[in-house]
Parts: C-alpha cells; sequence; structure tokens
C-alpha cells in the first residue's frame, strides 16, 4: 500500500463547477496535511495545509481532514480553466522522522 | 520570498558519470530535500537533511548521495549516472524541524543520462 494515495484522475469538470480531489494515507501518527498545485513544466506551489480534523476555508479552496478515515479532500469552488493543473497531497507524520511523503497527484481539467 | 535555487535547468550527462545537482536556499530553513518526479509516480523522496552535516535516507535512495556542509545548500551527488535515473529532479525546503510547515521547491532540474 502506498503511503499516500490519490487518483491520478484526469478529473474533468466544467467551469463554475465543484472540483472534488482526494487522498488517502496509510500512517495513522500523520499530524499535517498538504495540498500543493503543479503547473505543466513548474514546481509545485503550496495552496492549503491542514491539521486538524475539519473544514478550512481559504477563498474558494476548502481542505478537509478526517483523521478517523485517514482521508484528506481538496474542494474547489467555481472552478476555472486556470485551475486546471496537477493536484498533490502531502502527508507528514511522525514516523520515519521529519520527511514529507507525497502522493501521485491528480491531475484536473477545467472546460471552459 | 524564500528562494530555492537550483544549480541547473537541464543537464544531460553520459552513463557511468559522476552527477552534481546542487541547491540553494536563502530563508534560513532547517530542513532540505531532494526529491525526483517521473509521469505516473509522483514525486518520490530520495533524501533529506534536518540540519548541517545530518542526512537522512528517503525512499529512493540508492544510487544518490547527499551533502550538506551548509546550512543554505544542499547537493545531490548521482556516484555513477545510470538511464534509469534520467528524471526531474526537485529539491525543496521547509523552516520547521519538524516537518509541520510548506515546503518551497526549486525550479527543478531535468536529467538526461546518455
Amino acid at each position: 500500500q502506498k503511503e499516500v494515495e490519490q487518483n491520478s484522475g484526469p478529473l474533468s469538470v466544467p467551469e463554475g463547477a465543484i472540483a472534488s480531489l482526494n487522498c488517502t494515507y496509510s500512517d495513522r501518527g500523520s499530524q499535517s496535511f498538504f495540498w500543493y498545485r503543479q503547473y505543466s513544466g513548474k514546481s509545485p506551489e503550496l495552496i492549503m495545509s491542514i491539521y486538524s480534523n475539519g473544514d478550512k476555508e481559504d477563498g474558494r479552496f476548502t481542505a478537509q481532514l478526517n483523521k478517523a478515515s485517514q482521508y484528506v479532500s481538496l474542494l474547489i469552488r467555481d472552478s476555472q480553466p486556470s485551475d486546471s493543473a496537477t493536484y498533490l497531497c502531502a502527508v507528514n507524520g511522525r514516523t520515519g522522522g521529519f520527511k514529507t511523503i507525497f502522493g501521485a497527484g491528480t491531475r484536473l481539467f477545467v472546460k471552459a | 520570498d524564500v528562494k530555492v535555487t537550483q544549480s541547473s535547468r537541464y543537464l544531460v550527462k553520459r552513463t557511468g558519470e559522476k552527477v552534481f545537482l546542487e541547491c540553494v536556499q536563502d530563508m534560513d530553513h532547517e530542513n532540505m530535500f531532494w526529491y525526483r518526479q517521473d509521469p505516473g509516480l509522483g514525486l518520490r523522496l530520495i533524501y533529506f537533511s534536518y540540519d548541517v552535516k545530518m542526512k537522512e535516507k528517503g525512499d529512493i535512495p540508492e544510487g544518490y548521495s547527499v551533502s550538506r556542509e551548509k546550512k543554505e545548500r544542499f547537493s545531490l551527488i548521482l556516484e555513477s549516472a545510470s538511464t534509469n535515473q534520467t528524471s526531474m529532479y526537485l529539491c525543496a525546503s521547509s523552516l520547521n524541524p519538524y516537518g509541520n510547515t510548506e515546503a518551497f521547491f526549486g525550479q527543478g532540474t531535468r536529467l538526461t543520462v546518455v
């Protein structure tokens, strides 16, 4: 089992719709969770971080964390074509030291 | 702004060569990381360092070594380059030694081994 799993996609949504991206992780001791966006040919950049159960909202983005289910998600409201990118889920846990483990990413296409 | 700078954007090396990838960050971050990114596999951790002269193996350290002689600089070394090391290499740094702060990435080095 991979430590951090994401559906590779592609996920295709129409402009203005809600895009829902999901991620599961295996280390129950994980404490920090991140969503990064990566445009083609570019480096990942942070969108959201979340550390406690529940929802965290920042503009059009909402991160949701459920530690009991070992599940973290990212919702993008009012999706725009400029949101088309690969979204990487990253998890940092207690085991294995201070490393951050990334999922393989979900490709999102927002159709105009 | 945090800046993580990788020494080369593109590199072409021959099989068997010793290859050095350099990374410098300017924000006094404790943690530094080397990842490789391949299609369908995502970002895989090669090595990380949480302090000067300290290093820890990641998930795929075989064929690589690292050096961190100064806090701001983290080097990845391919001892004898092979074609299966053709990849995008990403360096990152983060502030907190416990890993619960965001990682800032360099622009990446696309290495081709021929």
